[in-house]
């Protein structure tokens, strides 16, 4: 089956701890994205790549790091620069980010963070 | 600022209750409107989207609809598993990136 995998489901995060949140995908899409959810927020990008090697800040990028080593990978991780880590995180990805029917995002199941 | 509004933030319905959720937006060149729908504690489940004004898109018991201020997501006598939060996105304007609303989180009950 095709589709965005993102693991652990449940994380806890001690204090100055950094972590790192999975997301594969075997959609064959150029473009994927991190996304947070807080209860009443809409969704707010953290990081997104368009491309293999290359990636750009979100809006709300500080605290996080990405990479995009390879196409179907897009790891992030929330340092111990993020003072509110706790929320649920969601990865994307679409075919094309450029627009049109190509840049219908499909999101993965989360993964919820918590701090102890 | 490209914006997006959702309306109402939560309806209740009865099972065969006819309703409709709002989605308002402000944005310059709007290259398309998205719908998802969310289930609790999981990611959102594309639905539609729509390019231009009078733009319709129907699924089951779902239909959208798009003008050039807002879009209507209509529900047609709603069964209690259509209960979930519902999510309307815009993508265009000077950001180039998806813009989501806060939701509108519908209960239907039997």
């Amino acid at each position: 089956d095709g589709g965005i995998t993102q693991s652990p489901k449940y994380l806890f995060r001690k204090e100055g701890q950094n972590v790192t949140l999975s997301c594969e995908q075997n959609l064959n899409h150029d473009a994927m994205y991190w996304y947070r959810q807080d209860p009443g927020q809409g969704l707010r990008l953290i990081y997104y790549s368009q491309i293999v090697n290359d990636f750009q800040k979100g809006d709300i990028a500080e605290g996080y790091s990405v990479s995009r080593e390879k196409k179907e990978s897009f790891p992030l991780t929330v340092t111990s620069a993020q003072k509110n880590p706790t929320a649920f995180y969601l990865c994307a990805s679409s075919i094309d980010p450029q627009g049109g029917t190509k840049n219908i995002q499909y999101f993965g199941a989360g993964t919820r963070l918590s701090v102890l | 600022e490209d914006q997006v509004t959702q309306s109402p933030e939560a309806l209740r319905l009865q099972e065969g209750e006819s309703s409709s959720l709002n989605c308002s937006y402000t944005v310059s060149g709007l290259r398309g409107l998205f719908w998802y729908r969310q289930d609790p504690g999981k990611g959102p489940e594309f639905l539609f989207t729509l390019y231009s004004a009078g733009e319709e898109k129907e699924k089951e018991r779902l239909k959208a609809t798009l003008t050039k201020k807002e879009s209507f997501l209509h529900i047609t006598a709603p069964k209690p598993e259509d209960s979930a939060t519902y999510l309307c996105a815009v993508y265009g304007g000077a950001t180039n990136k998806l813009i989501f609303g806060t939701g509108t989180l519908l209960a239907v009950q039997p």
